[in-house]
C-alpha cells in the first residue's frame, strides 16, 4: 500500500536553528515527491517536486533531497515567518493517469 | 502556475441538506482532484474529475454522497449531499500534473 510518513509531528526551533524535516514513503512507481506548505486556513502552497534520487531543489531558506526512501526539508536559518504546518506528498499511477498521496504534514514553530 | 478560486469559502449548514461547491480555474487543465482535510488532519483524495468522463472516486467516497460535474477545462463542482456533523471538513479543489499540484484556498464547511 502507498504510504507517506512524516516526522516529527511539530518541531519548534528558534530563530536561526538550522534543522530538517523527514518524509518516509512507500510507493509503486514513484513519479514525483512534493513538499507543501500551508499556513492556517489556506490551501497548501507549492514548493518543490523531486523526481530522482539525489535530486536537490532549494527556495530561499529551504533546501529539498531525495533518496530511494525518504526526502528531507532542510530549513536553514529559519524565521518565525517560516512557521507552518509542511507537507509531503508522493504522486503514483492510478487509474485514470495518476494519483497523490499526502503525509500528515510537520507542524513547524520558530521562535523570535 | 494555476490560479484557482472556490465558492464559498466557508459555509454552515444543518443536517440533511446539501451543499454545492464551486472551483474555478484561471487556465484550461485536464485533470482536477477534490480533496477533504479534517481537522488537524492532512488531505485525503475524494475523487478526480477529468473533463469528458465520470469522476474516479476513491475507496470511502461514493458518488450517492458526493456528486461531481465537470462540465469545461476550467470548471467543477463538488456537492455533499445529505451532510451529517461528520461532514465538517475543509474541502479543497486541486489541479495539477506531474510536475506540480496547484491548491485552491478551500471551502470549510460546518455542518450542525
Amino acid at each position: 500500500e502507498d504510504q507517506v510518513t512524516q516526522s516529527p509531528e511539530a518541531l519548534r526551533l528558534q530563530e536561526g536553528e538550522s534543522s530538517s524535516l523527514n518524509c518516509s514513503y512507500t510507493v509503486s512507481g514513484l513519479r514525483g515527491l512534493f513538499w507543501y506548505r500551508q499556513d492556517p486556513g489556506k490551501g497548501p502552497e507549492f514548493l518543490f517536486t523531486l523526481y530522482s534520487a539525489g535530486e536537490e531543489k532549494e527556495k530561499e531558506r529551504l533546501k529539498a533531497t531525495l533518496t530511494k526512501k525518504e526526502s528531507f526539508l532542510h530549513i536553514t536559518a529559519p524565521k518565525p515567518e517560516d512557521s507552518a504546518t509542511y507537507l509531503c506528498a508522493v504522486q503514483a499511477p492510478h487509474t485514470g493517469g495518476f494519483k497523490t498521496i499526502f503525509g500528515a504534514g510537520t507542524r513547524l514553530f520558530v521562535k523570535a | 502556475s494555476a490560479v484557482i478560486s472556490q465558492k464559498p469559502s466557508r459555509d454552515i449548514c444543518q443536517r440533511g441538506t446539501s451543499l454545492t461547491i464551486q472551483c474555478q480555474v484561471d487556465s484550461q487543465v485536464t485533470m482536477m482532484f477534490w480533496y477533504r482535510q479534517q481537522p488537524g488532519q492532512s488531505l485525503t483524495l475524494i475523487a478526480t474529475a477529468n473533463q469528458g468522463s465520470e469522476a474516479t472516486y476513491e475507496s470511502g467516497f461514493v458518488i450517492d454522497k458526493f456528486p461531481i460535474s465537470r462540465p469545461n477545462l476550467t470548471f467543477s463542482t463538488l456537492t455533499v449531499s445529505n451532510m451529517s456533523p461528520e461532514d465538517s471538513s475543509i474541502y479543497l479543489c486541486s489541479v495539477g500534473s506531474s510536475y506540480e499540484q496547484y491548491f485552491g484556498p478551500g471551502t470549510r464547511l460546518t455542518v450542525t
